[in-house]
Parts: C-alpha cells; structure tokens; sequence
C-alpha cells in the first residue's frame, strides 16, 4: 500500500535554530498538507498546498513557518527560528484528486523537540 | 467559523460492549466527515468515512451514522476488542482542510 513518508523521525533542537522536516507524499498525488499535534491534544491543520503554491493556512503557520516543494517528490516544512512551544508532532499527509481530495493519508510524523 | 465538538473524552467499556461516539459540527456545508484512529505514538489511520448523501455507512465492526439536520455524525463499534483501544477523532471537511474534534481514548477492558 503506498506511503507517505517522513523524516526525521525524531529532531532535538536548540531555540532559535532552524529546523526543515521533509515528506514524501504519495506519488500520484496532488494535495499536501502539515499538521501539528501537541503531546496528548489533538491534530491541528498547518497549511494545505497545491499547484505548487499555499492553498489555506492556519493561524499557527505564521512568517515562521514556510512549505516548499523543491523537487517532484518531496515537500517540506521550514521553521525559521524554533520556539519551545513548537515542540510536537508534525505530520505529513497527501491526498488524490476527484472524490478522493480529501481523503487525507498520514505519514509516521516527525517528533520536534525544542530545547 | 470552524470548530468539530466531540464526546466523551475517554470511555472505557468492556470487551464485547459497544462503544459510540459522537461529534457535532458548525459549517452546514460540510460534506465530508471521516473518522480516524491513532494508536499510541503512531499516525492517525483513517477507518471510515462518511458523505453527506448518506445517513449511515458500516464496514464489519464499525459503523458512522451522519445528521444533517442535527449537524452531528456518531462512529459505533461493535463488539469491541482490545485492540480497538485507541484515540479516536473525528474530523470533518472545511475549505482545504480537515478539522478535527479533540479526540476520544477508548479503553477495552478484557
């Protein structure tokens, strides 16, 4: 079954450092997304993307925070300068296109850990 | 705006029992509510989904029930196992995203 894959699994940062998380989205696949989800609470939305450009995002994806696409497979996430508070789990997801655009497949996540 | 409510926080049943657990939502022009499970320190695993041209949709043990009108959707396992202990979430569509509820732990006791 394919996969969305993600890594680090696992990233120990200092505050103020840049942090890039990467995903590999499933390959037919056209939309992409980041989510947040903050030890025992639940999964909140980042930012979608599409067509190689940002199609919503959320309140917490602030000018910290960017997306690229950089090559035809993977898609990242850039926090410029880490805050403790974003300490969490980032999950990557993707989803197809028709009736299943928002059928959201999940990868693994990367565990951020802010020091 | 977007805000998915969903109860109870924990539940504990025991092995056999069924366990439900609802969610109500505000955007009246959500079609799309699919329902999720994360097992501890894994990914949330989509079990089932429903569409708003449906009012009930099951798949073996697991079963999602949808009211427009009411603006609230239920997920229903049957004779649970301890291995559906888990968080649950439920999520519905909005613009480009998925909104999810604040999740539910699901507790089999065997």
């Amino acid at each position: 079954e394919p996969e969305v894959t993600q890594t680090p699994s696992h990233q120990v940062t200092q505050m103020g450092q840049e942090v890039i998380l990467r995903c590999v989205p499933i390959s037919n696949h056209l939309y992409f997304y980041w989510y947040r989800q903050i030890l025992g609470q639940k999964v909140e939305f980042l930012v979608s993307f599409y067509n190689n450009e940002i199609s919503e995002k959320s309140e917490i994806f602030d000018d910290q925070f960017s997306v690229e696409r950089p090559d035809g497979s993977n898609f990242t996430l850039k926090i410029r300068s880490t805050k403790l508070e974003d300490s969490a789990m980032y999950f990557c997801a993707s989803s197809g296109t028709g009736i299943g655009a928002n059928v959201l497949t999940f990868g693994a996540g990367s565990r951020l850990t802010v020091l | 705006g977007e805000n998915v409510e969903q109860h109870p926080s924990t539940l504990s049943v025991q092995e056999g029992d069924s366990a439900v657990i609802k969610c109500t939502y505000s955007d009246s022009a959500s079609n799309y509510f699919p329902w999720y499970k994360q097992e501890l320190g894994k990914r949330p695993q989509l079990i089932i989904d429903i569409r708003s041209n449906v009012g009930e949709k099951k798949d073996q043990r697991i079963a999602v029930t949808l009211n427009k009108t009411a603006k609230h959707f239920s997920l229903h396992i049957t004779e649970t196992q301890p291995e559906d202990s888990a968080v649950y979430f439920c999520a519905e569509e909005y613009g480009n995203k998925l909104v999810f509820g604040a999740g539910t732990i699901l507790r089999v006791k065997s």
